[in-house]
């Protein structure tokens, strides 16, 4: 059974560039979540997806947006990269909305340069 | 709002030293979870321990134990009998119940770096 896969593992882009970065879901789970984490720091929350819209969304700004598709797969865009976009970008996944415990995949390391 | 406080930013034992992981949040709501994490090198979040508000009553699992204490506020994770593998970012959250329809926001605490020397 496989667990929480994102894609790519790392990725480097320019100032200004826009990147996407994508998550499928651990198997039986319809919901996904997104999380930053800056280096030497906690995942702060970006947003979740639950029956493809928006549920919640954390302190980010709107160059952060997401889309979840009908197999419940995820992806994350940000616009205008930023230096301070370079982070780790996790996703978690749980089985239904109310669930509290998350899996999380391992991530995609995102450098701006 | 909520917060989750972790002060210890780094800890090293030697191995068979037992730890503990200090943990202090803040909230509003009375319905909450605390959640303990692992993070090895790889960067996969790895799930240790939950709890809900609650329940208050401490247990162990194997070598993990917590001691959860709403009067202070405070959910702290102790490791038994610690092992090399055991090195690792431990990092303490909570999940707040969101108006009844998703626990899905996890707030972190800023983690604290495990060295368990051989």
């Amino acid at each position: 059974d496989a667990g929480v896969t994102q894609s790519p593992t790392h990725l480097i882009k320019t100032r200004g560039q826009q990147v996407t970065l994508r998550c499928s879901p651990k198997s039986g789970h319809d919901t996904v979540s997104w999380y930053q984490q800056a280096l030497g720091q906690g995942p702060q929350f970006i947003f979740q997806y639950y029956e493809e819209e928006e549920r919640q969304r954390g302190n980010f700004p709107d160059r952060f947006s997401g889309h979840q598709f009908p197999n419940y797969s995820s992806e994350l865009n940000v616009n205008a990269l930023l230096l301070g976009d370079s982070a780790l970008y996790l996703c978690a996944s749980s089985e239904t909305e109310l669930d509290t415990e998350a899996f999380f995949g391992q991530g995609t390391r995102l450098t701006v340069v | 709002a909520q917060k989750v406080t972790q002060a210890q930013t780094e800890i090293s034992v030697v191995e068979k030293e037992d730890v503990t992981l200090d943990c202090v949040y803040e909230t509003r709501d009375t319905t909450y979870y605390l959640f303990w994490y692992k993070q090895p090198p790889s960067g996969e979040l790895v799930f240790l321990i939950r709890r809900n508000s609650f329940d208050e009553q401490n247990e162990i699992s194997g070598r993990y134990s917590w001691n959860f204490q709403k009067s202070t506020s405070s959910f702290n994770f102790t490791i038994t009998a610690s092992q090399v593998v055991d090195s690792a970012v431990y990092f303490c959250a909570l999940s707040e119940e969101a108006g009844g329809t998703s626990y899905g926001k996890l707030t972190f605490g800023q983690g604290t770096i495990l060295t368990v020397h051989p």
